[in-house]
């Protein structure tokens, strides 16, 4: 069965600070996903990772992904107070092509 | 592109009616659909998996009578809360993934979520 854990599960940081959340995921998996998520909002994609070693930023945002060690990093560089809120990552079973597993998710605050 | 509309966004109802929540992929087609249901300050919860033209598969303790699934085109499923009560209330959010043929299929594209609150 496949498991996801985030690691932490909550975060306050003063702005300027970097920070890295954890995800790591128990079986083997081809795809990994992090998703930002507003108080009162759905989910909007981060970052999609499929393959060993994959990194992708966006701002100061940065994902990867080490297929190996089954772990996926959310890197956050010079944090700002627009990057409050919580960060899901979703893994996808090798047994099937769509569905998620999804950790518990990381409540980061950031303050000015 | 690829985005996810839901309808309603809030409502409230009495307990024992039926509410009935529409997804709609608006710029892509969509074989595959899921139904989420979130708790507040929790992850989000898989109820089942919504593919076009044939019957919904839903997650083990989701009751497929209670909540009734129909995805009758590319681009629309329909989630009806029936005889819903109050333990029924909660944020449901709809995902759609592309149809082959189409990019970005290993990316679920996720709706702005409807809120249910039953009195």
């Amino acid at each position: 069965e496949l498991k996801v854990e985030q690691n932490p599960l909550f975060l306050s940081m003063q702005e300027g600070k970097n920070y890295t959340i954890y995800c790591n995921y128990s079986t083997t998996s081809d795809r990994l996903y992090w998703y930002r998520q507003d108080p009162g909002k759905s989910l909007e994609s981060l970052f999609v990772l499929l393959s060993n070693g994959a990194v992708k930023q966006e701002g100061r945002l940065m994902a990867s992904l080490d297929t190996k060690a089954r772990l996926s990093t959310l890197h956050i560089t010079a944090a700002v107070h627009d990057l409050s809120a919580t960060y899901f990552c979703a893994v996808g079973p090798m047994d099937s092509n769509y569905q998620l597993i999804w950790g518990a998710g990381t409540k980061l605050i950031i303050k000015p | 592109g690829a985005v996810v509309s839901q309808h309603p966004s809030w409502v409230i109802c009495k307990s024992g009616t039926s509410v009935k929540i529409e997804c709609r992929s608006l710029d892509f087609q969509a074989t595959t659909m899921f139904w989420y249901r979130q708790f507040p300050k929790q992850s989000l919860m898989l109820m089942a998996t919504s593919n076009e033209g044939s019957k919904a598969t839903y997650e083990q303790g989701v009751e497929k009578d209670k909540f009734l699934i129909n995805h009758a085109s590319l681009t629309l499923s329909t989630l009806t809360v029936t005889s819903a009560h109050p333990e029924d209330s909660s944020f449901y959010i709809c995902s759609a993934i592309p149809a082959p043929g189409q990019s970005n299929q290993e990316t679920q594209y996720f709706g702005p979520g409807t809120r249910l609150l039953v009195l």
